[in-house]
């Protein structure tokens, strides 16, 4: 599977956008990429996932960079209820349907 | 929305014990995934069915067993617990369809297991 780096932990203020970024210098033409969230105590929830275009839905926005190395998460204002684990996932289908989640990054939102 | 719910949130068990962790989804997905979730190791796939009766194997499957009878239900075996299979286990299901690859996966909140 291909890999992504993801930093361990960010900070942001309440109301401000966040930028979550991932590399993923190794991602093959067919590989999607997922992000998923962790909120403290629960199971990861699907965020959002794109392939080459830039994607919005009512949670987040996904810029991916021209040549696909890299993308960023974008949440367009913080809320105290973002805190969470932020997974950068690659998905390459095959015969399973395995989604490899790397430590993710440790968002923290300050009030 | 999609609900799936484990059964247990915590549960306790001794060294050498028989556990069942089970699942229930209720939107008809055909595929369901049981990972388990530990400090520093991030989620690891143990076993996955994308069909009644059918398994297989994921990353970890050593000391686990699966069952699937109805599409609805998943089960996690531990057929003799030991002390290393303490851990968050997580189910998750998704629709299936053909194996796509902008399935999303929906989780449940998760059994922390604690085998003393």
């Amino acid at each position: 599977d291909a890999k992504t780096t993801q930093p361990n932990s960010m900070e942001s203020n309440e109301e401000e956008p966040v930028h979550l970024p991932c590399n993923h210098s190794t991602i093959s033409g067919t590989d999607y990429i997922h992000w998923y969230r962790q909120l403290p105590s629960q199971g990861p929830e699907y965020v959002i996932h794109g392939l080459t275009s830039n994607v919005n839905n009512r949670m987040a926005s996904l810029a991916i960079a021209e040549d696909r190395k890299s993308s960023t998460l974008i949440l367009h204002r913080a809320t105290l209820r973002d805190a969470a684990v932020y997974y950068c996932i690659l998905y390459s289908g095959g015969s399973n349907y395995k989604l490899t989640f790397g430590k993710g990054t440790l968002l923290t939102v300050n009030p | 929305d999609v609900k799936v719910t484990q059964s247990s949130r915590y549960l306790v068990k001794r060294t050498g014990e028989k556990v069942f962790l089970e699942c229930v989804q209720d939107m008809d997905h055909e595929n369901m995934f049981w990972y388990r979730q530990d400090p520093g190791l991030g989620l690891r796939l143990i076993y996955f069915s994308y069909d009644v009766k059918m398994k297989e194997k994921g990353d970890i499957p050593e000391g686990y067993s699966v069952s699937r009878e109805k599409k609805e239900r998943f089960s996690l075996i531990l057929e003799s617990a030991s002390t290393n299979q303490t851990s968050m286990y997580l189910c998750a299901s998704s629709l299936g369809e053909g194996r796509q690859l902008n399935e999303k996966l929906f989780f449940g909140s998760g059994t922390q297991l604690s085998v003393l």
